[in-house]
Parts: C-alpha cells; structure tokens; sequence
C-alpha cells in the first residue's frame, strides 16, 4: 500500500532560519506528491506540488524536489517567517485510471517560528 | 466564493447517538472526499465519491455512511456515534483526476461523551 512518513516535531526555529522538513513515501505505480499547510482553526491548504521525478514544486518561497531514487520530498525554505507557523503535511495520491481515490498523508509537522 | 462550507463547525453527542455532517462546494467539481483528524494520526480517508452517483469506502469507514446527494453535496452520517468517533472532520473537493487540487472545509469538531 501506500504510505508517507514525516518528521513530527514540533520543529522550532528562529524567524529567517533555514528549514528543512523531510518527508519520503513508499507507493504503488507512480505517484504525485503534495505539501499542503494547515493555519490554527483552518482546513488544509495546498501549499505545493510535483507529479513527476526530478519536478521542482515552489510556492511562497517553499521548494521540495520529487526524488525518486531515494523517494523522497523534502520541504525547504531559504528564511522562515513567523506568519509560516502552522501544521504541514506532506501527502501522494496515485490516479488509478477509475477515478480520484484520494491522497494518503502523513502525521503533519508542527513549526514554530519564534520571532 | 465560499469554496467548501461544512456545518456545524462544532458538535457535542453523547454516545449512542446519531448526526450528520453536511459538506457542499461550489467549484463545480467532481470529486469530494470526507478524512479524519487525529492527533499523531494525520489525516485518514473515511468515505469519498469519485463522481455524482458513485460512494467508495476509504481506509477508516467503519461506523460512518455517506450520501452524494448531487453534485454539491455530500454528507457524512454517523448512525450510533461511539467515543472513538471524538475527532476533526474535515470535507474536500477536487476535479475529475486531478491529483492534489483539494479543496478543504474548515473542519467539524466532534466530541462523543
């Protein structure tokens, strides 16, 4: 089946620290790969995404790299802010030809950011 | 542009009890969804429904059902709510086979005593 695995933290960080947050899956076929946020109160938003090997996802200065040899999809950021505290999961969904079957997520890592 | 609106947003049964939880969306998609939130657990798959007409179970679908009542909505129905059902609930949609393109309600918090 399918699976992701992430840091769980909390992870806390100085503001316009460099952040990492590693995230690696195991998955049957080929799969796209997610990061989506989650604000205290909030549903989950999409944060980033990649569908292929070696793709780069970014988005409000959040990279992560589809790695498909060492199945990985690690989230960085040059310089946090403390407006980037919140939840983040990573997750994958693989398109079965019969319809969206939803993504599988991992735990979530809470981030601090401490001003 | 409301996205995905789910109600209520808070809710207190005792166990034995039964309610349902209403999702609609207003993006004209296909797709839509119903996970749990648990601490530790992330977010797991109860029920979803691939198109109007269609209702698969996900990974944790014991003790819930679900109704697509058309394209909009799509409800998540708990028959005899046991304590083991205290959680957040959270509705998304997505287009056809678009991988990743959720859309996600703000969550119900439930609390079985």
């Amino acid at each position: 089946g399918n699976s992701v695995t992430q840091m769980e933290g909390p992870v806390t960080l100085s503001e316009e620290a460099f952040l990492t947050i590693n995230c690696t899956y195991t998955a049957t076929g080929y799969p796209s790969l997610f990061w989506y946020v989650q604000y205290p109160g909030e549903g989950l938003q999409l944060l980033l995404k990649a569908t292929k090997a070696d793709d780069k996802g970014s988005n409000k200065g959040f990279e992560a790299t589809y790695r498909k040899e060492t199945t990985s999809f690690h989230l960085e950021k040059g310089s946090v802010q403390v407006s980037d505290s919140a939840v983040y999961f990573c997750a994958l969904g693989v398109y079965s030809g019969g319809g969206a079957d939803g993504l599988t997520f991992g735990k979530g890592t809470h981030l601090i950011i401490q001003p | 542009n409301a996205g995905v609106t789910q109600t209520p947003k808070f809710q207190v049964l005792k166990t034995g009890q039964s309610m349902t939880l209403q999702c609609a969306q207003d993006m004209n998609h296909n797709s839509m969804y119903w996970y749990r939130q648990d601490p530790g657990m992330g977010l797991r798959l109860i029920y979803y429904s691939a198109s109007e007409g269609t209702t698969d179970k996900g990974e944790v679908p014991n003790g819930y059902n679900v109704s697509r009542l058309n394209k909009r909505e799509f409800s998540l129905r708990l028959e005899s709510a046991a304590p083991s059902q205290t959680s957040v609930y959270f509705c998304a949609s997505s287009e056809w086979g678009e991988l990743g393109g959720y859309t996600f309600g703000s969550g119900t918090r439930l609390t079985v005593v």
